[in-house]
């Protein structure tokens, strides 16, 4: 099962700054939270992902809170193209099981 | 970037068939690879674990007789469908690691399986 809960769909303005939640309230010290988004009828696409400190690239900025039982995705200045389904995952490894993701839709 | 290429994207096939799934890593070498299965509206499922010389790793209640993974190398991965009847009409993704690194790990763009 997976261990992490996320809000079912969210909206965003075009331009926006998009902060998807996850809650991880069972991670494990050991844990990495990875974020994956997938469009439809796609592959799943690597975004980010962090173990205990934040962590910032290209595409997107990861917040995990001190205590580590929640993270926040943040696409600083979301487009159109950003619409996907975006899955926050907990694993020690490889090893990734998903759960139902948020359903981000930006909006012109 | 790393690239993990899946072939076919999508394939039609009659129910009692079999139908093979290639997953290869393009610019890397892969021990491990994962296969997933993803129904409409639905997240994706881990089907199982692909090690690369050795049986594979299935998921509770995946049959391994029906979804037959070989590894033979370290940059392919085939899933083999067998028998397949409609309800294995899914969406076929895999994933790959870079042995030996940290890099997280990628997705092909899946393969679609319709049976009928």
């Amino acid at each position: 099962d997976a261990k992490t809960t996320q809000p079912t769909s969210m909206d965003c303005a075009e331009g926006r700054a998009a902060n998807l939640p996850c809650n991880h309230s069972t991670i494990s010290g050991n844990e990495y939270v990875y974020w994956y988004r997938q469009i439809h009828s796609q592959g799943p696409q690597y975004i980010i992902h962090g173990l205990k400190n934040n962590e910032t690239n290209e595409m997107a900025s990861l917040i995990i809170t001190e205590d580590r039982k929640s993270s926040t995705l943040i696409l600083p200045h979301a487009t159109l193209r950003d619409t996907a389904v975006y899955y926050c995952i907990v694993s020690p490894d490889d090893k990734l099981i998903f759960g139902t993701g948020t359903r981000l839709q930006v909006f012109p | 970037g790393a690239v993990v290429s899946q072939h076919p994207s999508w394939v039609i096939c009659k129910s009692g068939t079999s139908v093979k799934i290639e997953c290869r890593s393009l610019d890397f070498q892969a021990t491990t690879m994962f296969w997933y299965r993803q129904f409409p509206k639905q997240s994706l499922m881990l089907m199982a674990t692909s090690n690369e010389g050795s049986k594979a790793t299935y998921e509770q209640g995946v049959e391994k007789d029906k979804f037959l993974i070989n590894h033979a190398s370290l940059t392919l991965s085939t899933l083999t469908v067998t028998s397949a009847h409609p309800e294995d009409s899914s969406f076929y993704i895999c994933s790959a690691h870079m042995t030996g690194t940290n890099s997280p790990l990628h997705f092909g763009n899946g393969t679609r399986l319709t049976v009928t």
